[in-house]
């Protein structure tokens, strides 16, 4: 069985400030993990996301996160929080399964 | 290109009445999922088609839901006697294979409320 735990639903920064969103993850079997990041009104759109190789994956918008299989975790941090970082971001793992397990998400304001 | 769409944006019903969704999924993706996404939770699964394969129904709630993808693009999902816990946001998603690297393209979702 798979599952997603992402603590924290509402974290805020300060504009320039570092941003750590944490998410860990449960599975059986080696994970695929992805991080999506959902703007008021609109879909979901893909962050990053980890399959196999270098464990440390980079995504846009200056994003990145590392897979650690000791920790169970996929934290996703950006150095420097700008205005339009404001949203709410989702960590999700498939593994052995067709669909995504998701987290309940956390809701990223940046305070200027 | 054209990304996944979905219809309509809001749908606003009465309690027992039924509802269908579209989904338009990106031409040539050939996965097409379904999810629910209420309100302070995450995403909850329901429905997946994989080309002519047998659809995943694992994820459906009740007997109330139902989902077909016609001609292998399309995709409705029914939901009859609506009740008022299934207002949410219907989210759909494609992809290219039905592999568990690939990452899932989603629409913009449809805002259910049952009255």
């Amino acid at each position: 069985a798979q599952s997603v735990t992402q603590l924290g639903s509402h974290v805020s920064v300060s504009e320039g400030a570092l941003v750590l969103l944490r998410c860990n993850y449960s599975s059986s079997v080696p994970p695929y993990l992805f991080w999506y990041v959902q703007y008021p009104n609109q879909g979901l759109q893909l962050l990053l996301k980890y399959t196999t190789g270098a464990t440390l994956v980079k995504g846009i918008n200056g994003f990145e996160a590392e897979f650690k299989k000791s920790e169970t975790s996929f934290h996703l941090t950006k150095p420097s929080a700008h205005m339009s970082d404001a949203a709410e971001y989702f960590c999700a793992v498939r593994a052995g399964a067709n669909n995504l397990f998701f987290g309940t998400g956390t809701r990223l304001t940046v305070i200027p | 290109g054209a990304g996944v769409s979905q219809s309509p944006s809001n749908k606003v019903t009465e309690k027992g009445k039924d509802v269908e969704l579209r989904c338009d999924p990106i031409s040539g993706h050939t996965a097409l999922y379904w999810y629910r996404q209420s309100l302070g939770q995450g995403l909850e699964f329901l429905i997946y088609f994989q080309g002519n394969s047998a659809p995943d129904k694992s994820g459906l709630p009740s007997d109330r839901f139902s989902a077909e993808r016609t001609g292998g693009s399309v995709s409705t999902l029914t939901i009859q006697r609506t009740q008022q816990e299934d207002s949410a946001v219907y989210l759909c998603a494609s992809s290219p294979e039905g592999t568990s690297r690939n990452e899932q393209f989603f629409g913009p979702g449809t805002r259910l409320t049952v009255l």
